[in-house]
Parts: C-alpha cells; sequence; structure tokens
C-alpha cells in the first residue's frame, strides 16, 4: 500500500516557464514532508521541507505548498532551469520519536528542455 | 566531510549468487537506513537501525534478504540467493538523532546498482 503516491511519472517544460510536481499521502498521522532531487549515478539530495503547520514554505526558486485537507502537496520551481532535470521523490514522516522515518514516493522524472 | 560510502557500485552477478553491499555511515550519525530503489516503487524502506539495533525490518522482502550493523561505522545487506527480480539500485542513508525536532532528514549514499542475471 503506497502511503505516498507521485502520480505523474514525468514532466517536461520549457526553460524559464513553471515547474509544478504533485504528491499525494494517505496516512493523516504524517507531519513533516520533504523533497528529495535525485540525479543520476548519485544518491538523493534534500531540497525542501514543510511542517504541517504550515501552508508553504520558500527557497529561492523552489516553493512547497501543502493542502492538509486534500492531503496534498506540490513543488513548484520557477523559473526552471535545464540543471534541474532529475527525478524528484516526495518523502513523509511524523516529526520527532524515536520510531519516525521516511516513506517516499515512486518519483517524477523532470527534464527541462532548453 | 566524508559522506556516506557505499560499497561496491556496480554488482552484475548470476542468479543463486549471494550479494553482500555495504555501507560506512557518516561519522556520528545515530540512525543508518537501507532503501531499495525502482520504477515501481520508488524507494522503498527495507530496514533502518537506531545505534547499531535493528529497529523496523518490515521493508525486507523475504528471508533471502539479511542486513546487520555490528557497529556504528558499518552495515551491511545480505541477499543470499539472489534472484533477478531484486536488481535494483540499493541506497544506504544515515541521519543524526535531534529528538523532538528530528524531520527525519536523510543524507544518502551514491547507491549500489545490483543486476542479477
Amino acid at each position: 500500500d503506497q502511503q505516498v503516491k507521485q502520480n505523474s511519472p514525468s514532466l517536461s517544460v520549457q526553460e524559464g516557464r513553471i515547474s509544478i510536481l504533485n504528491c499525494d499521502y494517505t496516512n493523516s498521522m504524517f507531519d513533516y514532508f520533504l523533497w528529495y532531487k535525485k540525479y543520476p549515478a548519485e544518491g538523493p539530495t534534500f531540497l525542501i521541507s514543510i511542517s504541517s503547520i504550515k501552508d508553504k514554505n520558500e527557497d529561492g526558486r523552489f516553493t512547497v505548498f501543502l493542502n492538509k485537507s486534500a492531503k496534498h502537496l506540490s513543488l513548484h520551481i520557477v523559473p526552471s532551469q535545464p540543471g534541474d532535470s532529475a527525478v524528484y521523490f516526495c518523502a513523509a514522516t511524523r516529526q520527532g520519536g524515536a520510531t519516525n522515518k521516511l516513506i517516499f514516493g515512486t518519483g517524477t522524472l523532470l527534464a527541462v528542455q532548453p | 566531510d566524508a559522506g556516506v560510502i557505499q560499497s561496491p557500485r556496480h554488482e552484475v552477478t548470476e542468479m543463486g549468487q549471494e550479494v553482500t553491499l555495504r555501507c560506512k555511515p557518516i561519522s556520528g550519525h545515530d540512525y543508518l537506513f537501507w532503501y531499495r530503489q525502482t520504477m515501481m516503487r520508488g524507494l522503498e524502506l527495507l530496514i533502518y537501525f537506531n545505534n547499531n539495533v535493528p529497529i523496523d525490518d518490515s521493508g525486507m522482502p523475504e528471508d533471502r534478504f539479511s542486513a546487520k550493523m555490528p557497529n556504528a561505522s558499518f552495515s551491511t545487506l545480505k541477499i543470499q540467493p539472489s534472484e533477478p527480480r531484486d536488481s535494483a539500485v540499493y541506497f544506504c542513508a544515515s541521519r543524526p538523532d535531534r529528538g523532538q525536532w528530528d524531520t527525519g532528514e536523510l543524507f544518502f549514499g551514491e547507491g549500489s546498482r545490483l543486476t542479477v542475471l
């Protein structure tokens, strides 16, 4: 049972435009959400996160939005750059506690066309 | 600072052979995780350790898989016997314990790509 879902396996956008990556979760106990970025032949690296007490977190070109009632979050990249081409994983967890662990989605491959 | 170190980076083996993947976590990190990446399931948690003790192995697919952490600086994931469906990229990740402020953010190694023929 996939608790974190990324329904779009891939996304292609033009350089300079906005990229929107979506993520849905089913477990209402999740209270902290993260996005990781992965280049080929490398490990995933942390990109941005958001706590459930917020509905938006911004870091430069990257903004994450959280809609708790819909159990949905999205990552906006604007403007998109060719170097943003990578696989993006959404992850969810319960903050704090010895048992907290990251549950990841299946990933979305973003291709930014020059 | 050295990151999480995994070996081998690539492994090609034949069905039925034993495979051992190795991981050295970041020094001082209390937690170590093994994930497997496949197209169908994304990044799937297999097992994790806290202070060298296995905490949750519910993600280990079957008895052919085993993991150990004999000390704070080394862990292994073993598959015996290996099967073609085990072909995937296996990631090791670690993190420190930040108590109640712990957000679970992980630091990943570069992965071990396993191909079982």
